[in-house]
């Protein structure tokens, strides 16, 4: 079974930029979660999707977005791109009822 | 709201010697505590998880952890630790009430092992 896959897996933006990133999710998860990871404040929570409705959120400004497809596959959106966004951002994905999530390598993103 | 605290950012140790890392959580209800492993440039890998039952719980990669409630710890251990055992360690916890989204995660351990 193949595992979570994000694209692109390296991104670099300038400042002010907008960005999406891919997730697909291991076939029959239905939910994605993503997830920020930076030095400075470690893995924090972005979004939950599931059956292509946003089920929970972290606490980010309204630049963060997200959505998912009736397929599961999952995107994450940025606007106004900011030097403090530059991260590496994860993409979870976990069966319906299960407690374990299984992460992409992730995407890491760049801001100059 | 849950929290976890990883009291040790890095934990040096030669190769075939045991390790211990630390894990304390706080939540008020119920909790479900993951360990996770994530090797340089790579994502997450779950390494073994609690969710009820026996307190020891027994892992990939020779790894086990305890969950003890009294003292609200879920420490890792391993008898003996190989160079690629070297990587980030991150304790997380998902509390009772929550969804399975809601990872709370710790601030990582960085596991150095050396000859």
């Amino acid at each position: 079974k193949a595992g979570v896959t994000q694209t692109p897996r390296y991104l670099i933006k300038t400042r002010g930029q907008q960005v999406t990133l891919s997730c697909s999710p291991i076939s029959g998860h239905r939910s994605v979660s993503w997830y920020q990871q930076t030095p400075g404040q470690g893995l924090q929570f972005l979004f939950e999707y599931f059956s292509e409705t946003q089920r929970n959120k972290g606490n980010f400004p309204g630049r963060f977005s997200g959505r998912q497809f009736s397929n599961s596959r999952s995107e994450m959106n940025v606007s106004t791109l900011e030097l403090g966004d530059s991260a590496l951002y994860l993409c979870a994905s976990c069966r319906d009822g299960s407690y374990e999530q299984y992460f992409g390598p992730g995407t890491r993103l760049t801001v100059t | 709201a849950q929290s976890v605290t990883q009291l040790d950012s890095q934990v040096p140790v030669f190769e075939e010697a045991p390790v211990e890392l630390r894990c304390n959580y706080s939540s008020s209800v119920s909790v479900y505590l993951f360990w996770y492993v994530q090797y340089p440039n790579q994502g997450l890998q779950l390494l073994l998880k609690y969710l009820s039952g026996s307190t020891l719980v027994k892992g990939i990669n020779g790894f086990e952890a305890e969950f003890n409630k009294s003292q609200t710890s879920f420490h890792l251990r391993k008898p003996s630790v190989h160079i690629s055992d070297t990587a980030e360690y991150f304790c997380a916890v998902i509390s009772g009430t929550g969804t399975a989204s809601k990872l709370t995660f710790g601030t990582g351990t960085r596991l150095q092992v050396t000859l």
